[in-house]
């Protein structure tokens, strides 16, 4: 069974440019979440959709962050403009549902950093 | 709201010795529990998860951890740990309506020979 697909794996760019992050899920997973994770920190969430539609996005800094997920199967993540606070790696999980007791299988993730 | 607090950063160990990473949660639901492993450049691996039943759980790479209510505590053992244990391991907690994952802040342990 492939796994949780994202591209690119490594991100440059300098302050106040746009980047976009794509994420392709495990095939049926109806919930697909987007997380920061900061150097020394733990995962955070920054968006939670369930197929096409936003489920969680208390998180996401909606001035310059935007999320996507079309036809309910890939999304991207968009930076605009970026700041040097967004340099962090991004992951993107994906789970069958929003049952509580489903397993998130994560990517490899996005490293970005900002310069 | 539900929280994880993993008090320590970075537990250093010697190969073969036990090890315990320390994990306790909040929570105003009934909650799910896991741990996840995270080597150097990779994504999350599920380690074992606590959903219900017994309250010791084991996992892969001969982990185990051990859901106390009363303490609101999961944390996670292994007897005797090798070198390849060595990376990073985040505690997490979800509930409620939504499935909504929060991780604690990590533990990093290293193995030394």
């Amino acid at each position: 069974e492939a796994g949780v697909a994202q591209s690119p794996r490594y991100k440059i760019i300098e302050k106040r440019q746009s980047v976009a992050f794509w994420c392709n899920p495990i095939s049926g997973h109806a919930t697909l979440y987007w997380y920061q994770q900061i150097l020394g920190q733990g995962p955070k969430l920054l968006i939670q959709f369930q197929n096409n539609g936003v489920v969680d996005d208390s998180q996401l800094p909606k001035d310059r962050f935007s999320a996507e997920r079309l036809k309910g199967v890939d999304s991207t993540l968009k930076i605009q403009p970026a700041k040097l606070e967004d340099s962090a790696v991004y992951l993107c999980a994906s789970s069958l549902g929003l049952s509580s007791y489903t397993e998130a299988f994560f990517g490899q993730g996005t490293r970005l950093t900002v310069v | 709201a539900q929280s994880v607090t993993q008090l320590d950063s970075q537990v250093p160990v010697f190969e073969e010795a036990p090890v315990e990473l320390r994990c306790n949660y909040s929570s105003s639901v009934s909650v799910y529990l896991f741990w996840y492993v995270q080597y150097p450049n990779q994504g999350l691996q599920l380690l074992l998860k606590y959903l219900s039943g017994s309250t010791l759980v084991k996992g892969i790479n001969g982990f185990e951890a051990e859901f106390n209510k009363s303490q609101t505590s999961f944390h996670l053992r292994k007897p005797s740990v090798h070198i390849s244990d060595t990376a990073e391991y985040f505690c997490a907690v979800s509930g409620g309506a939504t499935n909504k994952l929060i991780f604690g802040t990590g533990t990093l342990l290293a193995v030394q020979p």
